[in-house]
């Protein structure tokens, strides 16, 4: 039972280059999310999906775009990547709202030179 | 908007008992978990309250009280491997995500 898995998970990249993170659930949950997780800073909502063709907006969504095409996949995209996106990006899935805890997956660590 | 305020570390010896508090301000309550993270690792669901009272789950328990805006997490029995930091979230008014504390990091030493 794979859950929650996050590809890749690590990159390296340089200033401006743009890259996708893809996050893939087989748990057939409706909500996914994206986190980044800063020192200091705990983790911080970048955008969220209540289901397929959904998006919405977290507390930290500038410089980042997403896309939830199919239900199991949720895709997080840096198009002009800058060095305060280095972080670790963690994505995660629940059934709906109310008691149902979210899963997340292992993350993925970005370095922006 | 909402907060969460929980402390940023705390130490611990093997056997003790350690209550890890969190406080928060909503604009609406929604349900209140608490994660646990190790180290390089992804959180792990831990619990889940929503009415007022406590909840145990072996040697975890958690409590909540909506009026005062404030939960514990309470550790019994401590083992090295409790060592990890500690999440306490809020879901947002509209119920659709979670807004996270930036953790409690726990050692416990022998």
């Amino acid at each position: 039972n794979a859950g929650v898995t996050q590809t890749p998970k690590f990159r390296v990249l340089k200033t401006g280059q743009s890259m996708t993170l893809l996050c893939a659930q087989d748990m057939n949950h409706e909500y996914m999310y994206w986190y980044r997780q800063d020192p200091g800073m705990g983790l911080r909502l970048i955008h969220y999906s209540v289901g397929e063709g959904t998006t919405a907006k977290g507390e930290v969504p500038d410089g980042y775009n997403v896309s939830r095409l199919k239900k199991q996949n949720f895709l997080l995209g840096l198009e002009s990547a800058a060095p305060s996106q280095t972080s670790v990006y963690f994505c995660a899935s629940s059934y709906e709202a109310g008691a149902q805890p979210q899963h997340f997956g292992d993350g993925t660590r970005l370095s922006i030179l | 908007g909402q907060n969460i305020d929980q402390p940023t570390e705390m130490t611990a010896t093997e056997g003790a008992i350690v209550q890890i508090n969190c406080t928060y301000q909503t604009s609406g309550f929604n349900g209140l978990f608490w994660y646990q993270q190790h180290a390089g690792e992804a959180p792990t669901f831990l619990s889940y309250n929503v009415l007022d009272g406590l909840e145990e789950k072996g040697r975890f328990s958690s409590f909540l009280s909506r009026s005062k805006g404030y939960s514990y997490l309470l550790l019994k029995e401590l083992q090295m491997k409790d060592s990890a930091s500690y999440l306490c979230a809020a879901r947002n008014q509209a119920g659709t995500a979670l807004i996270f504390g930036k953790g409690t990091t726990l050692s416990v030493s022998s």
